[in-house]
């Protein structure tokens, strides 16, 4: 059963170009979207999250934009830099999960310099 | 602060080998936590979480087994590994509240020759 769909699996932007990463839910209770982000070799961090309250929210150079009713919410990168090339997960998330979270697939992006 | 702690960094068994992997979180009481496995540098597979002492949630039937002797401790096993085992282990914390971030521990490299 997949819950949470994220595309692209890969990414490959230019430096200073914008990145945009995408996450597609099933499971309307879902009312948390973060973003986090996984450099190699490491744990994965959050990055950033918002709730269904606002369609928008923005911290430096990473948005989410969230459509409730396309059931996806999306990661925005601006003036893409080559520190940002890492891998990408959502993790939706409802109060009936209890414990147990949910990540998608996850995106490699490679930003050139 | 919480910190979390996995050891060892790095591990080469051989097939047929017992593995123990220990993480220990500090600065928070009663978290959940969670071992996951990522082959490829790519998706988490969630293998197991705990919401308390002894209480053990499997996720993928396999070889493998979890423990949480303590509060703060949790422990990856097997008594025999597969060469499918190979992958990198990541441990995860987080405290209950339906919106809180859940934070990586730094991983272990596993290859299994």
């Amino acid at each position: 059963q997949q819950q949470v769909k994220q595309s692209p699996q890969s990414l490959i932007v230019q430096k200073g170009g914008i990145s945009i990463i995408n996450c597609a839910y099933e499971n309307t209770a879902f009312d948390y979207f973060p973003w986090y982000q996984q450099f190699p070799g490491k744990g994965p961090a959050l990055l950033i999250a918002i709730r269904p309250d606002v369609s928008e929210k923005k911290e430096g150079r990473f948005t989410i934009s969230f459509n409730k009713s396309a059931k996806q919410f999306s990661l925005h990168i601006m003036d893409s830099q080559p520190g940002d090339s890492a891998t990408y997960f959502c993790s939706p998330k409802g109060l009936n999960q209890g414990g147990k979270l949910i990540f998608g697939q996850g995106t490699e992006l490679s930003v050139k310099p | 602060s919480q910190t979390i702690h996995q050891w060892p960094a790095t591990l080469v068994q051989p097939v047929g080998s017992p593995l123990s992997l220990e993480c220990t979180v500090e600065g928070t009481s009663n978290p959940n936590l969670y071992w996951y496995r990522q082959a490829a540098g790519r998706g988490l597979q969630l293998l197991f979480y705990s919401v308390g002492i002894g209480q053990i949630s499997s996720e993928v039937p396999q070889n493998l087994s979890a423990s949480r002797p303590q509060d703060r401790q949790f422990i990856l096993s097997s008594k025999k590994l597969l060469l499918s085992d190979s992958g990198f282990y990541l441990c995860a914390w987080r405290v209950g509240g339906p919106y809180n971030e859940q934070f990586f521990g730094p991983g272990t490299r596993l290859t299994v020759l």
